[in-house]
């Protein structure tokens, strides 16, 4: 099955810019969604193919992916931006499968 | 307004049953591809099921043969049937709506969770 290999954590000061990464075999080849997760709350999507955001997320939220490594970028970091963040892909070599990454605590110092 | 809520979650023993249900409200269950994600306590995302528009269904290894995913398309409510329970099926239960099929698909949005504990 195809794994997906996060950072467990990721520290940065307000206003600075954040990267997390996502591992995984020719992840470049598959489309690459983000989900950001608050404690006692959903995940919401913040994220979809590689790089788009869905209407109501920031610019500062932007996503790449190439090769083996996807990334999603928060700029000017901000205390509310807080929270752990999901990589997921969808491997349809493994009988439909969602798969997501293990997660990301981001920590605004 | 796209919404999903979900119910039915509890304290059940090993090897219980129970039924978790996901009302939605803002689209049609049935025109779209389904999903439910669970998440242990302290733990991260795990993918459990997806049921197709045209009704096919496909499971997590961890839980094949004992969760079945169905819809009520008149109650536009999307189902999971959870048999022969253990303890590492404890989690908050989410649904959620898959989008992007033909792109890579995505979860959006999500429901609020429901909490299954299997415990004696």
């Amino acid at each position: 099955s195809y794994v997906l290999t996060q950072p467990p954590s990721v520290s940065v000061a307000p206003g600075k810019t954040a990267r997390i990464t996502c591992g995984g075999n020719n992840i470049g080849s598959k489309s690459v969604h983000w989900y950001q997760q608050k404690p006692g709350q959903a995940p919401v999507l913040v994220i979809y193919y590689d790089s788009d955001r869905p209407s109501g997320i920031p610019e500062r939220f932007s996503g790449s992916n190439s090769g083996n490594t996807a990334t999603l970028t928060i700029s000017r970091v901000e205390a509310g931006d807080e929270a752990d963040y999901y990589c997921q892909v969808w491997d349809s070599s493994s009988d439909q499968a969602g798969v997501f990454g293990g997660g990301t605590k981001l920590t605004v110092l | 307004e796209v919404q999903l809520v979900e119910s039915g979650g509890g304290l059940v023993q090993p090897g219980g049953s129970l039924r978790l249900s996901c009302a939605a409200s803002g689209f049609t269950v049935s025109s779209n591809y389904m999903s439910w994600v669970r998440q242990a306590p302290g733990k991260g995302l795990e993918w459990v099921s997806v049921i197709y528009s045209g009704g096919s269904t496909y499971y997590a290894d961890s839980v094949k043969g004992r969760f079945t995913i169905s819809r009520d398309n008149s109650k536009n409510t999307l189902y999971l049937q959870m048999n022969s329970l253990r303890a590492e099926d404890t989690a908050v239960y989410y649904c959620a709506r898959v989008r992007g099929v033909a792109l890579g698909w995505w979860f959006d949005p999500w429901g609020q969770g429901t909490l299954v504990t299997v415990s004696s």
